[in-house]
């Protein structure tokens, strides 16, 4: 079945740094969506992707769909203290749409 | 709009009892769904229903049951609590299926703690 493998699992950074998360997906997706958790939260849609080596920025986020819609990646620029939060990708992929969730990368930010 | 919203926030049950957590929304979506988060395993899909009267099964529905009787509403059931469903439940919406929309709507959660 298909299945989506999110790495890192966690990633500690000092202020300022860059961080990037990647998803990876067993089978090509229809398109993934993005979402940010902060500590004691709920998930928050951050936005989606459709097209083949699709990019979108939002601020200092910078997300993209790889050019075979297995794989894509958030990346954040100049890390601040109010980025801390766990990051999900979920795809959405096959006749039934099915979705399935990455397992999240965990961000810690060092001020 | 009040959104998603998901009562209680926290419960402790004992080994054996029953419990059903709520769900509503008030945004009219077709598509509701229950997911269970546990440290390490990311969101997992427990139940999910494409409207008023149908339901269907996730990747671990195992040990709860659903129903959706209006379209604002949709109840998770725990038969008799066990331990390892001790973890954090999340309802979700959405206007379009889940994997055709732009986001799912979350809402905040209920803690669940089983003895």
């Amino acid at each position: 079945g298909q299945q989506v493998m999110q790495i890192p699992q966690y990633q500690h950074v000092q202020e300022g740094e860059d961080f990037t998360t990647y998803c990876n997906s067993s089978t090509t997706l229809s398109n993934i969506q993005w979402y940010k958790q902060r500590p004691g939260g709920h998930p928050v849609f951050l936005i989606q992707l459709v097209k083949s080596g699709e990019v979108k920025k939002q601020k200092r986020l910078t997300f993209q769909f790889g050019e075979a819609k297995k794989n894509s990646s958030l990346h954040i620029t100049a890390t601040q203290t109010t980025d801390v939060g766990t990051y999900f990708c979920e795809g959405s992929g096959g006749s039934n749409y099915k979705l399935t969730f990455g397992k999240g990368t965990l961000l810690t930010v060092n001020p | 709009n009040a959104g998603v919203t998901q009562t209680p926030k926290f419960q402790v049950l004992k080994t054996g009892q029953s419990m059903t957590l709520q769900c509503a929304q008030d945004m009219n979506h077709e598509y509701m769904s229950w997911y269970r988060q546990d440290p390490g395993m990311g969101l997992r899909l427990i139940h999910y229903s494409v409207g008023a009267g149908i339901t269907d099964q996730g990747e671990v529905p195992n040990g709860y049951n659903v129903s959706r009787s209006t379209t604002e509403d949709f109840p998770l059931r725990l038969l008799s609590a066990a331990p390892s469903q001790t973890s954090v439940y999340f309802c979700a919406s959405s206007y379009t299926p889940p994997g055709r929309t732009d986001t799912q709507y979350f809402g905040p959660g209920t803690r669940l703690t089983v003895l």
